[in-house]
């Protein structure tokens, strides 16, 4: 079964600090991984997906097969990036997205 | 022009009562869900309808009761409400129905259900 687990529940960084968001999946084929972003009040909205070797709004994430990680990263934190991130995963035969718990991201001025 | 609208955001009602989430998608997606984020912010898949036809449905109880009348709405009916069903229900939608693929999904902004 496809499992995706994000250890920290609760992150804070002061703003201009590097920030990582950890991410740890299983599942033993091919996965399409997602990061999701849900600011205060707002829906959740497709960040970045691992596929696409795409930067918004200065997050990468790459795929670590060998660690089965798939971690987000973000080298100089902003105030703005305060947020629920979740991290989603979609194995080849699975026809939905399986979440992680969420990692509630504070930057602290 | 709201892609993914649910209605209504916010609901209170008592246990033991029947409510609705309305939920309607002007994207032209061919597959819609429901998903449940509990009070630990967890986000569940409930349901998933791809062109009316109900494709996922995940071990919730049968009091939940997914109704898609086309493939641009899809509604969440609630029997005899309970406590533990407090929570906030996503819409969500996607391109395919293969769990959104490339592209994931796009959500509507959430109903908070809260049962008294």
């Amino acid at each position: 079964a496809q499992r995706v687990t994000q250890p920290e529940k609760l992150l804070s960084v002061f703003k201009g600090a590097p920030v990582e968001l950890k991410c740890n999946y299983s599942y033993s084929g091919s996965p399409e991984l997602f990061w999701y972003v849900q600011y205060s009040r707002q829906r959740l909205q497709l960040l970045l997906r691992h596929i696409s070797r795409e930067s918004i709004k200065g997050f990468t994430a790459d795929l670590n097969k060998g660690e089965t990680s798939f971690h987000l990263k973000k080298p100089f934190a902003q105030e703005e990036d305060s947020a629920m991130y979740y991290c989603a995963l979609k194995s080849g035969s699975a026809r939905q997205l399986t979440f992680g718990s969420g990692t509630q991201l504070t930057v602290l001025p | 022009d709201t892609a993914v609208s649910q209605t209504p955001k916010y609901l209170v009602t008592q246990m033991g009562n029947d409510k609705s989430i309305k939920c309607e998608q002007n994207l032209g997606h061919d597959t819609m869900y429901w998903y449940k984020q509990d009070s630990k912010k967890f986000l569940k898949i409930m349901f998933s309808y791809n062109n009316k036809e109900l494709i996922i449905n995940e071990t919730v109880p049968n009091r939940f009761s997914p109704k898609s009348p086309d493939k641009a709405h899809l509604n969440l009916h609630i029997n005899s409400l309970e406590l533990g069903d407090s929570a906030v229900y996503f819409c969500a939608s996607s391109q395919d129905s293969w769990g959104g693929g490339a592209y994931g999904y796009t959500f509507g902004s959430g109903t908070r259900l809260t049962v008294v």
